[in-house]
């Protein structure tokens, strides 16, 4: 299976700090992309890493890839209570896609 | 542009029931995955329609089934429901060119069986 695990399971933190969660995952990849989840909602995409990129930002987020090592990051910086929620990663084997079992998020005012 | 939208939104079943459920993708979007989610297994893919046709099946039993119509809707029956299958169903749809890769979700059909 390429079903990523993603670390650590929960992270709590205070607003403005940072939050940094992991993914690693099994196989090979065509991109890996990173998804948020408000309480029992439907997902929501934030970013997309091809495999041949190393780094992407789009405004507080940041994401890395190391397809060597088979993992990326994703960085949030100066949190807030409103980024409180589950981070997915997820890979794709050719329009079938494998979450990740997520991170739970708590930013804390 | 109207997001992606599945009904019902909640659903109460006993066991051997059946269920269907529906998603609308957005407009425009020909793939349509589904995905089930509980708190043991997380998310796992349970199939993916392209164009009517189903392109990709996760490792699901038979009792899981689905189809999509000419306009990209589509639908999931699961038949002899077990307990088991209580769960939050997700569908989600994506674009037919470059960004395909990209899920856009909806809220989800939450499915208690009793």
């Amino acid at each position: 299976s390429q079903q990523g695990e993603e670390d650590p399971q929960a992270l709590s933190i205070q607003e403005g700090e940072n939050a940094t969660m992991n993914c690693s995952y099994k196989t090979s990849i065509n991109n890996l992309q990173w998804y948020r989840q408000n309480s029992g909602r439907g997902l929501v995409h934030l970013i997309l890493i091809r495999s041949n990129e190393r780094e992407k930002h789009s405004g507080r987020l940041r994401v890395t890839l190391d397809t060597s090592k088979k993992s990326s990051s994703l960085l949030i910086t100066a949190s807030r209570a409103a980024d409180t929620a589950s981070y997915f990663c997820a890979t794709d084997d050719f329009n079938k896609f494998y979450f990740g079992s997520g991170t739970k998020l708590n930013v804390k005012p | 542009k109207a997001g992606v939208t599945q009904t019902p939104r909640y659903l109460i079943k006993t066991r051997g029931q059946q269920v269907t459920l529906s998603c609308s993708p957005i407009s425009g979007h020909r793939s349509v995955s589904w995905y089930q989610q509980t708190p043991g297994q997380g998310l796992q893919f349970l199939f993916e329609y392209f164009s009517e046709t189903q392109r990709n099946k996760g490792n699901f039993p038979g009792r899981f089934s689905g189809r999509q119509f000419s306009n990209s809707r589509s639908e999931m029956n699961v038949s002899t429901l077990e307990l088991g299958d209580s769960a939050l169903y997700l569908c989600a749809s994506s674009r037919p060119d470059r960004d395909q890769e990209t899920q856009y979700f909806g809220p989800g059909t939450r499915l208690l069986v009793l």
